[in-house]
């Protein structure tokens, strides 16, 4: 089953425009939430990160909402720019059992920011 | 530099080959983890490790076996590549619980004809 689910699938938007990435999870025990940011032939690296003693979290024009009783949390990116055309990654994770951690993704969503 | 390192960066297999992917991390991360990413899936668990000498099965672990006889190695292994298996392979590793984040290496293009 697909303990994170991630849409939309693609989103195009305007330069300078704000686009919101949404993820919901099921498993209660998550407890840490990263989003990831991947450009063509390169590996995942981490954007911005959330627990969930928080409701928000900004790192420079990327914010992080989170909604504890709903079990989501989404991705803001203000005053969007070409160069953050990418493919973003929600990721969850929490003690799965015997102190082990898996980091488990959703599918990802493809932005490309029009000039 | 610091980080994750890969090996091979792309690999040809023919089926029924066999072949072993190499990750190496220079951070002394106890959690190393190997994903494989397809369109439209995400990046999905193979295998992971907790640490030196143990491994366990991730969400797709048919047809892979790994090892980490070194805390700084973890090897994914196809004994018998399927077309199947065709998937760009990502590495991590990781301290969970302590505000780090999780380091990925560039991947492994492994295409199986």
């Amino acid at each position: 089953q697909q303990q994170v689910k991630q849409s939309p699938q693609s989103l195009i938007v305007q330069k300078g425009g704000i686009p919101i990435i949404n993820c919901a999870y099921e498993n209660t025990a998550f407890d840490y939430f990263p989003w990831y940011q991947q450009f063509p032939g390169k590996g995942p690296a981490l954007l911005i990160a959330i627990r969930p003693d928080v409701s928000e979290k900004k790192e420079g024009r990327f914010t992080i909402s989170f909604n504890k009783s709903a079990k989501q949390f989404s991705l803001h990116i203000m005053d969007s720019q070409p160069g953050d055309s990418a493919t973003y990654f929600c990721a969850a994770s929490g003690n799965s059992g015997a102190g082990s951690y898996q980091l488990t993704f959703g599918k990802g969503t493809k932005l490309s920011v029009i000039p | 530099n610091a980080g994750v390192t890969q090996t091979p960066k792309f690999r040809v297999l023919k089926t029924g080959q066999s072949m072993t992917l190499l990750c190496a991390q220079d951070m002394n991360h106890e959690y190393m983890y190997w994903y494989r990413q397809d369109p439209g899936m995400g990046l999905r668990l193979i295998h992971y490790s907790v640490g030196e000498g143990t491994t366990a099965k991730g969400e797709v672990p048919d047809g892979y076996n790994v090892s980490r006889l070194k805390k700084q190695n973890f090897l994914l292994g196809l004994e018998s590549a399927a077309p199947s298996q065709t998937s760009v392979y990502f590495c991590a590793s990781w301290i969970p619980g302590q505000g780090e984040t999780a380091f990925f290496g560039q991947g492994t293009r492994l295409t199986v004809v």
